[in-house]
């Protein structure tokens, strides 16, 4: 099964609206931690957010937003006010720390475009 | 300021020539180290990863291999190319402490095996 699963292939928003990217997540871990890389088109992978699970609070950087749903197993990236510099691909990840290593996995990604 | 390179920033090379992909972290000092592969339209495998000098994990068996000769440089390599090696090639970098997880990447390798 897959470890997280991101089920938008392509998204699209009008600039300056907000779009939400989906991501839901499969662990028994009782500690991980989830975050948003952006790609853009250049190919290299941008650090966005990070979200732990004993984390009270929703994270916020910037623009960017995670809503985590720990019951839910979701953990989407809302990005609000669109920029025509945001299209870009958007990869999910979680870390676990069974086992003492840490190897994140990365979902299949959403693609954004946003319009003008 | 921690910065990572890589180069070189795109290859073509033929089926059967060797590989060799350097990484290297200016900055910090101990980082774990990572390879990763991105097949086009796909999302991220990881290859090889490395918490120090001389230890390398591999998590995906195949022709290619990872060397850590010294602490912030990372080196991928292949003795035969397979047309199956073309991809995207990310190395990334991440503090060996508990309290930070986030990767950072550099700009990637672009390799075509003909």
């Amino acid at each position: 099964a897959q470890k997280i699963t991101q089920t938008q292939p392509g998204m699209f928003v009008q600039e300056k609206e907000a779009v939400t990217l989906d991501c839901t997540y499969d662990t028994s871990d009782p500690s991980y931690g989830l975050f948003w890389y952006k790609q853009p088109s250049s190919g290299e992978m941008i650090f966005l957010i990070y979200q732990g699970s004993y984390d009270q609070q929703n994270a916020t950087e910037g623009r960017y937003s995670l809503n985590f749903q720990k019951a839910r197993k979701s953990a989407n990236l809302v990005i609000s006010a669109s920029q025509l510099g945001d299209s870009a691909m958007y990869f999910c990840a979680m870390r676990e720390t069974a086992g003492g290593s840490y190897i994140p996995t990365f979902g299949r990604g959403t693609s954004l475009i946003v319009h003008p | 300021s921690q910065t990572i390179h890589q180069w070189p920033a795109t290859l073509v090379q033929p089926v059967g020539s060797p590989l060799s992909l350097e990484c290297t972290v200016e900055g910090t000092s101990n980082p774990n180290l990572y390879w990763y592969r991105q097949a086009a339209g796909r999302g991220l495998q990881l290859l090889f990863y490395s918490v120090g000098i001389g230890q390398i994990s591999s998590e995906v068996p195949q022709n290619l291999s990872a060397s850590r000769p010294q602490d912030r440089q990372f080196i991928l390599s292949s003795k035969k190319l397979l047309l199956s090696d073309s991809g995207f090639y990310l190395c990334a970098w991440r503090t060996s402490g508990r309290d930070r997880y986030e990767q950072y990447f550099g700009p990637g390798t672009r390799l075509t095996v003909t």
